[in-house]
């Protein structure tokens, strides 16, 4: 398996503007977790989704931020407006209902908001 | 709040100097403690998983051990390819709580 495959890896946009990082989990995973890394504030989990339904959004910082599982192939994290502060590496991770929480992740996208 | 500490935040190791990670954990209903490597561009790396104090789980140079309010994960006689940061994290429910994770820097 190819593993966990984000896009894009690299993403630099203005303030203001709509964000979308991609997700493509491993095949047959049913669990998938968004997450941010900062220096500040380090791994905290966004959102994660069982069978593609949201389960806990808790993490999601605030009403700019959403995502979607359209599929079990596919999901998506979206920030409209971005702003300076969501500057940010997002890696996104999915496991197996067999075992929960081994998560695996994916590359990350290094977002930066300018 | 679930709280998770590691310590120290950096550390710097001669070849083959052993040494031991510290992370510290206030999980409620703690299913489980979980330790990845990360390395610099890329995203964490499973190693292992404890559930129960007592339990220890070995890796080439790497060993992770659990009690019931911190764990260890002991890096013996290492190599420069271990250099990476090492985060730990606890689990409840299906949610990982992460440390700040800590760096370490193996120098040949």
């Amino acid at each position: 398996d190819a593993g966990v495959i984000q896009s894009p890896r690299h993403e630099v946009t203005e303030m203001g503007q709509e964000v979308t990082l991609r997700c493509k989990p491993i095949s047959g995973h049913d669990y998938l977790f968004w997450y941010r890394q900062t220096m500040m504030r380090g791994l905290e989990l966004l959102i994660y989704f069982n069978n593609n339904v949201p389960i806990d959004d808790s993490g999601m910082p605030e009403d700019r931020f959403s995502a979607k599982m359209p599929n079990a192939s596919f999901s998506t994290l979206k920030i409209q407006p971005s702003e300076p502060r969501d500057s940010a590496v997002y890696f996104c991770a999915s496991s197996s209902g067999l075992a929960v929480d081994t998560q695996y992740f994916g590359p990350g996208t290094r977002l930066t908001v300018l | 709040e679930d709280q998770v500490t590691q310590s120290p935040e950096a550390l710097r190791l001669q070849e083959g100097e052993s040494s031991s990670l510290n992370c510290s954990y206030t999980v409620s209903g703690l299913r489980g403690l979980f330790w990845y490597r990360q390395d610099p561009g890329k995203g964490p790396e499973f190693l292992f998983t404890l559930y129960s104090a007592g339990e220890e789980k070995e890796k080439e140079r790497l060993k992770a051990t659990l009690t019931k309010k911190e764990s260890f994960l002991h890096i013996t006689a290492p190599k420069p390819e271990d250099s990476a940061t090492y985060l730990c994290a606890g689990a409840a429910g299906n949610k990982l709580t992460f440390g700040g994770g800590t760096r370490v820097l193996v120098k040949p």
